[in-house]
């Protein structure tokens, strides 16, 4: 079975620092992957998601994440962060196929300090 | 349709107390998620629907747990003789079934606490 790593656990910036979320998923096959975010207070919400073609996705809010296979990497990125993107950042993944299992990596608690 | 809603957002019960959750998912989506999430942990699955069938339980569902989804649409969770251990937020998760991969859509989680 798939599982997901994130290796922050809390990451503390000042606004207009550039981000860096770690990704790591141990899987054997082919994977779809994602990044959701829980602002304080809300439900998760879909960042971005990689399914298939280019390995630089792009998502909302001026964020992007890449695919490395060989790596088994699907890390988070953002050039300057804003105090709105104080939150929790979760990385997911499911297998090609089997879309119902998706495993959720431990998240990171991104604050940003205005 | 404004998404993925749950009810109650807060439960505050009794152990040995039985509770019910309800989700109800975005109108055109077939598949319909729950989920645990412990204090400093990603949600983990929990089990899941195609319509009404329920098509796949985790280990972590023990025998006091039970979900169902009558007619398609809405799903409840039950937990009887709750216990302290199950204190989590549970979350419902809807998505639609097509060709390739999709994402789950996920709802404002109800809390749980078993005192």
């Amino acid at each position: 079975a798939q599982s997901v790593s994130q290796h922050n656990h809390h990451v503390i910036l000042s606004e207009a620092a550039s981000l860096e979320l770690g990704c790591n998923y141990s899987y054997g096959g082919t994977v779809n992957l994602f990044w959701y975010v829980q602002y304080p207070g809300q439900h998760l919400q879909l960042l971005l998601k990689y399914f298939s073609g280019d390995p630089l996705v792009k998502g909302i809010k001026g964020f992007e994440a890449e695919f490395i296979k060989s790596k088994f990497s699907f890390n988070l990125r953002k050039p300057s962060v804003q105090w709105s993107d104080t939150a929790e950042y979760f990385c997911a993944v499911n297998a090609r196929g089997n879309n119902n299992d998706m495993r959720f990596g431990a998240g990171t608690r991104l604050t940003v300090k205005p | 349709d404004t998404g993925v809603s749950q009810d109650p957002r807060h439960k505050i019960t009794k152990r040995g107390q039985n509770v019910t959750f309800r989700c109800d998912p975005i109108s055109e989506h077939n598949r319909l998620y729950w989920y645990r999430q412990t204090l400093g942990q990603g949600p983990e699955f929990l089990t899941y629907f195609q319509n009404e069938a329920q098509l796949e339980k985790s280990r972590l569902l023990s025998d006091r747990f039970s979900a169902e989804r009558p007619k398609g649409s809405f799903s409840t969770l039950e937990i009887q003789r709750t216990e302290q251990g199950d204190s989590a937020m549970y979350l419902c998760a809807s998505s639609f079934e097509g060709t390739g991969a999709y994402e789950q859509y996920f709802g404002p989680g109800t809390r749980l606490t078993v005192t």
